[in-house]
């Protein structure tokens, strides 16, 4: 069965500072992808990153990166100099791709942006 | 950019009354699926659809739910008699195929049952 935790249900970060959110998972399968969304105030889901379970290369989208570590099943969002605007909650995910067409969600971190 | 198209933004509705919530996915998407997100809680997954058929649905996708792509660009979900614990936030999704590496989400219906 697919699972997926984040264990930090919200940070506080000063503005411009890194932060890393975290997102372990549990599967079975060998083939998989894992994805992260933002979710801000207004309620939608924002596609941000997408690791593939053979990519060797740790996924980067501008000031988003992805540290995946598939030994640990972890897949933690690195986000580089926050801005106001991070301020969200941010759900990471993951597709099996073997059997399942669904993508499931983790129970989300809420991120805020200290001026 | 494309972008997935969901009608109403908010549906007011009482307890056991049918509600029809639209989607029009991205058009060149064969894959599609509702979540439904409860305030403050996590993204449930709902259903996927493909080929005209259901090819997966969660636990909570019991009988009062259907769904429907009744003619080649919409994509319906019916609560056939809605509940209060029904109220959420339903987000329609689709995507390209099966392996691709995200789903569109549209922007949600805001569903109350009073």
């Amino acid at each position: 069965a697919q699972k997926i935790t984040q264990t930090q249900p919200g940070m506080f970060v000063q503005e411009k500072e890194a932060v890393t959110l975290d997102c372990t998972y549990d599967t079975s399968d060998q083939s998989y992808g894992l994805f992260w969304y933002k979710q801000p105030s207004s309620g939608e889901m924002i596609f941000l990153i997408y690791q593939g379970s053979y990519d060797e290369q740790n996924a980067t989208e501008g000031r988003y990166s992805l540290n995946f570590q598939k030994a640990r099943k972890s897949a933690n969002l690195v986000i580089s100099a926050s801005q106001l605007g991070d301020s969200a909650m941010y759900f990471c995910a993951m597709r099996e791709y073997s059997s399942a067409s669904k993508i499931i969600f983790g129970s989300g971190t809420r991120l805020s942006i200290r001026p | 950019e494309p972008e997935v198209t969901q009608t109403p933004s908010h549906q007011v509705t009482q307890m056991g009354q049918e509600v029809i919530l639209r989607c029009v996915p991205i058009s060149n998407h064969l894959y599609f699926y509702w979540y439904r997100q409860i305030l403050g809680q996590k993204v449930e997954f709902l259903v996927s659809f493909y080929n005209n058929e259901i090819s997966e649905k969660s636990e909570i996708f019991d009988d009062q739910f259907s769904v429907e792509r009744p003619d080649g660009s919409n994509f319906t979900l019916k609560i056939r008699s809605t509940k209060l614990e029904d109220s959420a936030m339903y987000f329609c999704a689709s995507s390209v195929d099966r392996q691709n590496e995200k789903l569109f989400f549209g922007s949600g219906t805001q569903l109350s049952v009073l």
